[in-house]
């Protein structure tokens, strides 16, 4: 069973730019859920996605968007990056029964994406 | 709002020696909580979980913590701390009803003293 793989490692982007972060979940899990780590910070909630559908969303602005694929992966789109998205960047996932159905169940993190935007 | 709250920063602690990490939440029902573990460059690490039930809950690396719901915490405890338990340390809740959105405290960086 593989675990929670995140790509690329890291990635250098300038200002204005647009960034694509990719995840691939854990076997059986259809819940994706992605994290922004500012340096010396928690990480906060951007958003989550169950079964290809948006399912919750932090305080953060449109230019975050989302996507899920049937086979559960995910991506992370920013647009007009800004110097304060350089951040590690986790996504998690886990299996859930339902949108709303309250969860016993770990999220597993992978080892992140490390953007730096100049 | 919920929050979280870790009031220490950083912690040094000699190796062999106890360990408590403190914990605060601000949470209006039964909150799950978490407490993850996080090495340099690494993701993060599921050390335990509370749901319900016995409120001394044992997790991975011989760490545990306790549920107090009148005082609003969940420390973590380990008896004695090895070289390798450096690291940072989250403490988290779970929001209901918003997708299983995790609230992450801002963390405490353990240093081990040989």
């Amino acid at each position: 069973e593989t675990g929670v793989t995140q790509s690329p490692t890291h990635l250098i982007k300038t200002r204005g730019q647009q960034v694509t972060l990719r995840c691939s979940s854990q076997s059986g899990h259809n819940t994706v859920s992605w994290y922004q780590q500012a340096l010396g910070q928690g990480p906060q909630f951007i958003f989550q996605y169950y079964r290809e559908e948006e399912n919750g969303r932090g305080n953060f602005p449109p230019r975050f968007s989302g996507l899920q694929f049937p086979n559960y992966s995910s991506e992370l789109n920013v647009n007009a990056l800004e110097l304060d998205d350089s951040a590690l960047y986790l996504c998690a996932s886990s299996p859930r029964a339902g949108r709303g159905v309250r969860s016993t169940d770990t999220q597993y993190f992978g080892p992140g994406t490390r953007l730096t935007v100049l | 709002a919920q929050s979280v709250t870790q009031p220490d920063i950083h912690i040094t602690v000699s190796e062999g020696a106890s360990l408590e990490l403190r914990c605060n939440y601000s949470y209006g029902a039964t909150p799950y909580l978490f407490w993850y573990v996080q090495s340099p460059g690494q993701g993060l690490q599921l050390l335990l979980k509370y749901f319900s039930g016995d409120t001394l809950v044992q997790g991975i690396k011989g760490f545990e913590a306790e549920f107090k719901r009148s005082q609003s915490s969940f420390n973590l405890r380990k008896p004695s701390v090895h070289w390798s338990d450096a690291a940072e340390y989250f403490c988290a809740v779970e929001v209901p009803n918003q997708g299983g959105k995790l609230i992450f405290g801002q963390g405490t960086e353990l240093s081990v003293k040989p």
